[in-house]
Formats: structure tokens, sequence, C-alpha cells
């Protein structure tokens, strides 16, 4: 399968910027999504890109691609503690296929 | 890297029959696997969290008769739609964790089923 890669923490202080990255490979990639997870829960979609746009922002979030470099970000503004959870880039292949990164826990110091 | 297959990656059905997907942790032996679906443009739902040799943990709402999950190795688990509905339809996505008490999560590529 294709390969998604992410580091699997990070720590910030309350009030900070996170920035959470995330490498791929496919270079065919239609669509690149961030899910966020919380303790017990399923994952839930934070927001997408697509594959011809550099950049998207939506209140604090805001997704950078680098498709040359194949990288995509995730920055979290003003980071809260509420925000603290495991995020996973995944990036869409083909008609049917989702890949998913192995996670990055996000821990906000109050 | 770690990598989990599932089987079939698409799959078409009558009303009425029966599907099982099979979701294989590949490199590794999975403890806990989770099985979701995917409802169009909305995000993942957690169905069940399968556990190797003991039963499935259904989360609230999901019928377990309905998706029956055997979690028989600590490579593979199975997910059966029985009498499948158009209703059923989805897609379908799989995940291993690694040791216990991993937060690692592996997902697969996940399967379409279309129940005509």
């Amino acid at each position: 399968g294709e390969d998604v890669e992410q580091s699997l923490f990070l720590s910030v202080r309350e009030g900070d910027s996170s920035v959470i990255n995330c490498t791929y490979t496919d270079s065919s990639s239609t669509y690149l999504y961030w899910y966020k997870q919380e303790p017990g829960a399923g994952l839930q979609l934070l927001t997408y890109i697509f594959s011809n746009m550099d950049m998207k922002q939506d209140q604090r979030l805001t997704v950078l691609l680098n498709k040359k470099d194949k990288h995509l970000s995730l920055r979290i503004a003003d980071t809260q503690t509420g925000d603290s959870a495991i995020y996973f880039c995944a990036e869409k292949s083909g008609a049917n296929n989702l890949f998913f990164g192995t996670g990055t826990r996000l821990t906000v110091i109050p | 890297g770690a990598v989990v297959s599932q089987h079939p990656s698409r799959v078409i059905c009558k009303s009425g029959t029966s599907v099982k997907i099979e979701c294989r942790s590949l490199d590794f032996q999975a403890t806990t696997m989770f099985w979701y679906r995917q409802f169009p443009k909305k995000s993942l739902m957690l169905m069940a969290t399968s556990n190797e040799g003991s039963k499935a943990t259904y989360e609230q709402g999901v019928e377990k008769d309905k998706f029956l999950i055997n979690h028989a190795s600590l490579t593979l688990s199975t997910l059966t739609v029985t009498s499948a509905h158009p209703e059923d339809s989805s897609f379908y996505i799989c995940s291993a964790h690694g040791r216990e008490g991993s937060d690692t999560q592996y997902f697969g590529p996940g399967t379409r089923l279309t129940v005509l």
C-alpha cells in the first residue's frame, strides 16, 4: 500500500501554535484529509484539501500542501487543552482507497 | 512500515445475502482491531472493537447480530454483514493496533460494499 508517515508525538503549551506534519508517497493522490480522534471515539473529519490547492484555512486550522515534496501539514492556532487528541492524515488514492498515517498524539500543556 | 490489508476492496451483492470482509495485519500481530464505517461526505464511525480471542465490543446503535465480527487470530479479523440491505452500502475500514496499549493505529485501505 501507499506510505503515509507522521511523527508519533507532539507537545505544545496552551496558546501556542501546533504544527502536525505528514508525508505521503502517492503523487496521484486526489484528496488529503486530517482526522481527529479523541479518547474512546471514532475519527472525526477536521478538514480536507484538494491536491491542486496549496493552502486551506478554516478558522484556527490551516492546511498546507507541498505537492512537490509530498508534504502535508496541519497548523492549529492558539492551541487549547481541548485540542489534545490523536491526529491522522490520510490520502485518497484511486476510487475507493484511503491510506492513513499512524497518527500524531498532540498533548497540550496548560 | 506496518501494513494492514482488506479483502475484498469492493464487493457488490444482492439484497438478503451475507458478505464477509477480511482485515489482516501483514507484518505484525494485532491484539486489537477496529471496524469503521464511512458514510458519504461524513467521517468514519466506529462500529466495534475486536479483541483477539474474545467477543467484540460494539458501539451503541450497531447491531451485533447484523455485523458479525470474528477475531480468531492475531493477524485476522473478519466483519460479516448478514442479510445485507441497500442501506448497508458503505465504505468499511478496519484498523489495527500493535502491541497492547500502543496508540499507533494502522489502517486498511477500505472495502466498498454496494448492496443492490
